[in-house]
């Protein structure tokens, strides 16, 4: 059985650092080289972050940032602002489906 | 600029059925995968359905198999997710979305349409 595990939640304040973790505890997953993470507002779609673990596409913040060390990846939210306050979700894939992590919950105090 | 907007969701109930689509604009629908992915009420992403460009290729998470059936009409730009046999466990918000690659690259989602919800309840 494939699974990404996140923290429920996270927080931190206006202008810190925080990082979420996802973690693979399966073996399924084809490369978790490819992971990629998504930020949800609440109502809103999930919009696309990070994709292949660190890449940032055209008009994302460089405040966000992804790593990956062995089974473990990560998003670094650096200078946190009040819109950062939102669930984040990590993905990746094996060869016939797609896997979420069960979403971490971002609060800035 | 990548758009999809979804449509057909509504009140159902358990046992019923229910058609989704979902409209692309902006790309070449017929060059990419396409997926269904849905979100209970409070609770977190769930990939459902996907399928390959020329329709050749399609998945389906364990708890939709032999109920739901994802197709597509490459010539109008529209993706589809036909759902019976609806219960109350199918009830949330349904997106669909782009599955995008890149050669040497992954895979990843984006864009994410806006979504369209599903409610199954007597």
């Amino acid at each position: 059985q494939s699974a990404l595990t996140q923290p429920a939640s996270v927080s931190g304040s206006p202008g810190q650092s925080i990082t979420i973790s996802c973690t693979e505890t399966s073996s399924d997953i084809d490369d978790y080289n490819f992971v990629s993470w998504y930020q949800q507002h609440p109502g809103k779609a999930p919009k696309l972050l990070i994709y292949d673990v660190s890449e940032r596409p055209s008009g994302v913040s460089v405040r966000f940032s992804g790593s990956k060390s062995v089974k473990t990846a990560s998003l670094t939210i650096s200078g946190l602002q009040s819109e950062d306050e939102a669930d984040y979700y990590c993905a990746s894939y094996t060869s016939t489906s797609w896997v979420f992590g069960g979403g971490t919950k971002l609060t800035v105090l | 600029e990548a758009q999809l907007v979804e449509s057909g969701g509504g009140l159902v109930k358990p046992g019923e059925s229910l058609r989704l689509s979902c409209a692309a604009s902006g790309f070449t629908f017929s060059s990419y995968i396409m997926n269904w992915v849905r979100q209970a009420p409070g609770k977190g992403l769930e990939w459902v359905s996907s399928i390959s460009a020329s329709s050749s290729y399609i998945f389906y998470t364990d708890s939709v198999k032999g109920r739901f059936t994802i197709s597509r009409d490459n010539a109008k730009n529209s993706l589809n997710l036909q759902m019976d046999s609806l219960r109350a466990e199918d009830t949330g918000v349904y997106y669909c979305a782009r599955e995008h690659t890149a050669a040497g690259s992954g895979r990843w989602f984006d864009p994410w349409g806006q979504g369209t919800l599903v409610i199954v309840s007597s």
